[in-house]
């Protein structure tokens, strides 16, 4: 089966300091993307950052980047800086090869302390 | 930024009826795609439509739940007698092409409460 587990349901973070949420999923297939969603109070599903399973270069947006293992099965996103509006539920999505759906995973409720 | 735009925000509907959940997705976009989080659980696909008609679609998604594009702007989601069960947010998504170089752009959801 093609999962997406998040471990962490939740974490906190001081304001200016690094947090690193973690993701692993399980496929079979070798190319895959994968993506960070964030949901704020205001509940939109906003896209964060995404990484295409064949490129070997981990993404990174502004204050955003990800640490991809490809053999791991990992995918964890680093938020460097943090600031109060980076406070949101983080969750991790996969979308595999033949298939159009995204597969989510629990998600990680962060918390970012003053 | 266009945006995927969905109402109502909140809907309370009593048991066993009927309810439709209405979505208009990014102007240019081809795939639209429903999805559901019940409170406190992951997200859980529920359909894709493409070209007038489903091209995916998840267990979930029975014969009590079906999908229409009536005018070429609005995608909705109908739920016929609905159950208890049925209370989550729905979240519609859109995409240009079926490509994850193209991502799912969502909206802010419907809150469904079943009474």
């Amino acid at each position: 089966a093609q999962t997406v587990t998040q471990s962490q349901p939740e974490m906190s973070v001081q304001e200016a300091e690094t947090v690193t949420l973690s993701c692993t999923y399980d496929t079979s297939e070798s190319d895959y993307y994968l993506f960070w969603y964030k949901q704020p109070p205001s509940r939109q599903m906003i896209l964060v950052i995404r990484q295409e399973a064949y490129k070997q270069q981990n993404a990174t947006e502004n204050r955003f980047s990800v640490n991809f293992q490809k053999a791991a099965k990992s995918f964890s996103l680093k938020i460097s800086d943090s600031q109060l509006g980076d406070a949101a539920m983080y969750f991790c999505a996969a979308k595999f090869q033949g298939a159009q759906k995204l597969v989510f995973g629990q998600g990680t409720r962060l918390t970012i302390n003053p | 930024e266009p945006e995927v735009t969905q109402t109502p925000s909140h809907q309370v509907t009593q048991m066993g009826q009927e309810v439709i959940l209405r979505c208009v997705p990014i102007s240019n976009h081809l795939y639209f795609y429903w999805y559901r989080q019940i409170l406190g659980q992951k997200v859980e696909f529920l359909v894709s439509f493409y070209n007038n008609e489903i091209s995916e679609k998840s267990e979930i998604f029975d014969d009590q739940f079906s999908v229409e594009r009536p005018d070429g702007s609005n995608f909705t989601l109908k739920i016929r007698s609905t159950k208890l069960e049925d209370s989550a947010m729905y979240f519609c998504a859109s995409s240009g092409r079926d490509s994850g170089n193209q991502p799912q752009h969502f909206g802010d959801g419907t809150r469904l409460s079943i009474l």
